[in-house]
């Protein structure tokens, strides 16, 4: 299996809402990703989990809620988004954090709409 | 602090001209430099990777890059478009932070149109 695995494919959220996005693999990678894309724009690092533990959170606002249950998921919680939250939010995972030689493998996205 | 700039935010060919995407990168050290591509509404696709095995990179779909030190560049090409190769491509370097982790720095993508 060499696939990253992102559920829902698309999500539309009010600004009061809670909502939970999902992303799974199975190549035993111990590094995961999230990202969050604007239109026309590259991504942009959110959190990195290593080994199940969070190693780095790019001074993301609390409204997004990263979790890794175990090595094979990482889940993002949103709370009270906002418009500007709109973005294609996308999972990634790698061997480990120490070496990217490999690069990373990308889930599909989640085409998140906050209304 | 390792970055990468892409020159040229869109590209347009006709089909079966060659294809050049431009990718300088900034290192300190040897790079680990990589391209992806992104059809519409969908993640990113590894397409080729510099690891300093080979200088001459070849990767899926007929598309290679070469990593020229002397020119800090990575460049993409094909020798012949097809009209499925329009996709948004990014060049990435990784990038080492402190504690000895490393994590994938993206250049701003490349929009690649192909015309019959």
């Amino acid at each position: 299996d060499t696939e990253v695995t992102q559920t829902p494919k698309h999500l539309v959220m009010g600004m009061t809402n809670k909502k939970s996005l999902k992303c799974e693999q199975h190549m035993g990678h111990r590094a995961m990703y999230w990202y969050k894309q604007k239109a026309k724009k590259p991504p942009e690092l959110m959190f990195v989990y290593s080994y199940e533990k969070l190693s780095i959170n790019e001074s993301v606002p609390s409204r997004f809620s990263p979790e890794c249950p175990n090595s094979s998921l990482l889940n993002l919680h949103l709370h009270a988004l906002q418009p500007e939250d709109s973005a294609l939010y996308l999972c990634a995972s790698s061997q480990d954090l120490r070496s990217t030689v490999y690069g990373y493998t990308f889930g599909s996205g989640t085409r998140l709409t906050v209304v | 602090a390792q970055s990468v700039t892409q020159l040229g935010s869109h590209v347009s060919v006709s089909e079966g001209a060659l294809v050049l995407l431009r990718c300088n990168y900034s290192s300190s050290v040897p790079p680990y430099l990589f391209w992806y591509v992104q059809y519409p509404n969908q993640g990113l696709q590894l397409l080729l990777k510099y690891t300093s095995a080979a200088t001459l990179v070849k990767g899926i779909n007929g598309f290679e890059a070469e990593f020229k030190k002397s020119e800090t560049s990575f460049h993409l090409t094909k020798p012949s478009a097809h009209m499925s190769d329009a996709a948004e491509y990014f060049c990435a370097v990784s990038a080492q932070l402190s504690g000895g982790y490393n994590k994938l720095i993206f250049g701003a993508g490349t929009r690649l149109a192909v015309h019959p």
